[in-house]
């Protein structure tokens, strides 16, 4: 059964920070890898996605890296800004599931 | 414009009721699917439909009845609804069938409470 850990749990940071959000999966038969970000009371944004042959994605500040074989992703966020404050959820497709991590609470401090 | 929309945002209930969760998508994806997430933030995969056919079909109590009458539109029924039923759905779609079928595009989610 895949299991998909998110290290830190909860992440405060001042704005203007770099920051790395970890995600480690057991399974790595996996079709790709998916980032979320969920608002609180709200639904899941999906942010990038990395197919399993990809090793990186990158869409403006973010940039999401695959490790397939030891099974670990990272979401690097650049710059952070007041408005990335979110839960950031990572997913695996594996077999007939959808496997998400806990998330990482982000806080950017103004 | 909203590309995957459910209604209610927030349902409360009593035990023993049954209720339902509308969702849509304008995204014109082939396939929609149902998670639960519970109160301890894990997002479980319930039921997949492409198409209108069902093609996933999780370990779910059957008075979790989902419909689809169209492929932009997958409904959720809940019959007799039960304490533990309590929990945040999230509806999703995707350009091609299967998790392995590309990036999913969440709704924003509906909060039951069975009271």
């Amino acid at each position: 059964k895949q299991e998909v850990t998110q290290i830190p749990a909860a992440l405060s940071v001042p704005e203007g920070e770099n920051l790395v959000l970890n995600c480690s999966f057991t399974d790595s038969a996996i079709y790709n890898l998916q980032w979320f970000r969920q608002d609180p009371g709200k639904g899941l944004t999906s942010l990038l996605l990395i197919q399993s042959s990809q090793r990186e994605q990158t869409s403006g500040r973010l940039n999401a890296s695959l490790d397939k074989s030891s099974g670990r992703s990272t979401l690097y966020i650049a710059a952070s800004q007041p408005g990335d404050s979110a839960t950031y959820l990572c997913a695996v497709p594996t077999g007939n599931q959808f496997y998400f991590g806990t998330g990482t609470s982000l806080t950017v401090i103004p | 414009d909203t590309a995957v929309s459910q209604t209610p945002k927030y349902l409360v209930t009593q035990m023993g009721n049954d209720k339902s969760i509308k969702c849509e998508q304008n995204l014109g994806h082939d396939t929609m699917y149902w998670y639960k997430q519970d109160s301890k933030k894990f997002l479980k995969i319930m039921f997949s439909y492409n198409n209108k056919e069902l093609i996933i079909n999780e370990t779910v109590p059957n008075r979790f009845s989902p419909k689809s009458p169209d492929k932009a539109h997958l409904n959720l029924h809940i019959n007799s609804l039960e304490l533990g039923d309590s929990a945040v759905y999230f509806c999703a779609s995707s350009q091609n069938p299967g998790l392995q079928g590309g990036q999913q595009f969440f709704g924003p989610g509906t909060r039951l409470t069975v009271l």
